[in-house]
């Protein structure tokens, strides 16, 4: 079955970090981009990452330069995304996007998405 | 980054109507222009891509134009299952922004 299964989101408190994976199957992982989505309670889309098909390359939002960290492992077809210095405004539910071969194609996958929820 | 401005923001409409969204990009972003279905609860659904390419399994109803920085959907006969939040995306520029949504909602 071809999918995206997120993980990793809970509580956590304003400060502190949390690591979010993403598990692929039933597709070629190594073969596409992956991005990060995020959609904050009753509030529209925002993307958050992108990482090139190989690891190589990597962009990350303005508001999360610095603080969130994009990797995959293509060997475990997992995706991650680290979130450190965690702040209220980064509550949301955070989804893996499949891409394409290239950073500028279509959001052709997602999965089901993991809350984040940064209170204290 | 590249500003994506929907309109309207929601839209009350009947089944059978024949609905139009539009989509305007502060720049150019040649056709790199998606639309997406959200439910309440549930993910995004890829509807279309390249400004007017059906997604494989999303009924002919839908359809989608435009270039550079004018884009629109259209719903031709809206049935009950298309009550949902649309957004426009740009992938052109690496910072892939969305549009604010449009709310579609039963009349």
């Amino acid at each position: 079955q071809v999918q995206l299964v997120e993980s990793g989101g809970g509580v956590v408190q304003p400060g502190r970090s949390l690591r979010l994976s993403c598990t692929a199957s039933g597709f070629t992982f190594s073969y596409y981009a992956l991005h990060w989505v995020r959609q904050a309670p009753g509030k529209g889309l925002e993307w958050v990452a992108v990482i090139s098909y190989d690891g190589t390359i990597k962009y990350n939002e303005d508001s999360v330069r610095g603080r969130f960290t994009i990797s995959r492992d293509n060997s475990k077809n997992t995706l991650s995304l680290q979130l450190n210095s965690l702040r209220a405004e980064d509550t949301a539910i955070y989804y893996c996007t499949r891409g394409g071969r290239l950073l500028n194609s279509a959001f052709e996958m997602w999965g089901q998405g993991t809350m984040v929820t940064v209170s204290s | 980054a590249i500003r994506m401005t929907q309109s309207p923001s929601s839209f009350s409409a009947s089944t059978g109507d024949r609905v139009t969204i539009t989509c305007r990009a502060s720049q150019s972003i040649s056709s790199y222009l998606a639309w997406f279905q959200q439910k309440p609860g549930k993910a995004p659904k890829l509807l279309i891509y390249a400004a007017s390419t059906l997604q494989t399994g999303v009924p002919s109803r839908f359809s989608g134009s435009g270039s550079g920085t004018d884009f629109t959907l259209t719903i031709s006969c809206l049935q009950f299952e298309d009550f949902a939040t649309y957004y426009c995306q740009q992938y052109y520029s690496y910072l892939y922004t969305f549009g604010q949504g449009t709310k579609l909602e039963i009349k």
